[in-house]
């Protein structure tokens, strides 16, 4: 199985904070990687997809880059709005894991 | 609006049986994978099994419910199912059903999710 290591495992920022937020894939994934966002008590929200495209509707504060093993999600301004969790997932093989996502709060 | 509303959940004994239902609104089931998501309290995110779009239907599992779970659909009714038995106390979860969104070769990115049914396992 693929394995997504998530780095931090949580992080205390401030409003107008870039943050960066890392995966790395135990084995090469290509581009084949998805950032979810998800609030507590809701259920996730898609926010990029095939590693760095922005889903329709989610802010262009967030980006994502990366290919094969490293990966990156990046809010260039954080928004109150943006504290919550943050999980990876690969889509290239079965099972299609996630990572142990990375807790953003207010500092 | 495209929409998905699970249910189904509740409380039950280790060694039971559920059957949980997504029904999905605004859109085709059958033409779109579908996948079931779990979290369990206070822990992250825990892909369960999707099944693949079209008359196929391809399905994949996690290990740790590979032979006790069994994830269906009925494109009449545009519902999804996850089959659960065997239960144990480590499935009890929040249930996430989620549609599938196709890039690039790969059609198992989650771009509509449903809020959740909770299942409790326990004696």
């Amino acid at each position: 199985d693929i394995q997504l290591t998530q780095s931090p495992s949580f992080l205390s920022a401030s409003v107008g904070d870039r943050v960066t937020i890392s995966c790395r894939a135990s084995q090469g994934i290509s581009s084949y990687l998805a950032w979810y966002q998800q609030e507590p008590g809701k259920a996730p929200k898609l926010l990029i997809y095939s590693a760095s495209t922005l889903q329709s509707g989610v802010p262009s504060r967030f980006s994502g880059s990366g290919s094969g093993t490293e990966f990156t999600l990046t809010i260039s301004s954080l928004q109150p709005e943006d504290f919550a969790t943050y999980y990876c997932q690969q889509v290239n093989l079965y099972p299609l894991t996630f990572g142990g996502g990375t807790k953003v709060e207010i500092k | 609006e495209v929409q998905l509303v699970e249910s189904g959940g509740g409380l039950v004994q280790p060694g039971g049986s559920l059957r949980l239902s997504c029904a999905a609104s605004g859109f085709s089931l059958s033409n779109y994978a579908m996948t079931w998501v779990r979290q369990a309290p206070g822990k992250g995110l825990e892909w369960v099994a999707v099944i693949t779009a079209g008359s196929g239907d391809w399905t994949h599992y996690a290990d740790s419910v590979k032979g006790r779970f069994t994830i269906s659909r009925d494109n009449s009714k545009d519902t999804l199912y996850l089959q659960m038995n065997s239960l144990r106390v480590e499935d009890t979860a929040v249930f996430y059903c989620a549609k599938g969104y196709c890039s690039g070769g790969r059609c198992h990115y989650m771009d509509v999710w449903g809020k959740g049914t909770t299942v409790t396992v326990s004696s």
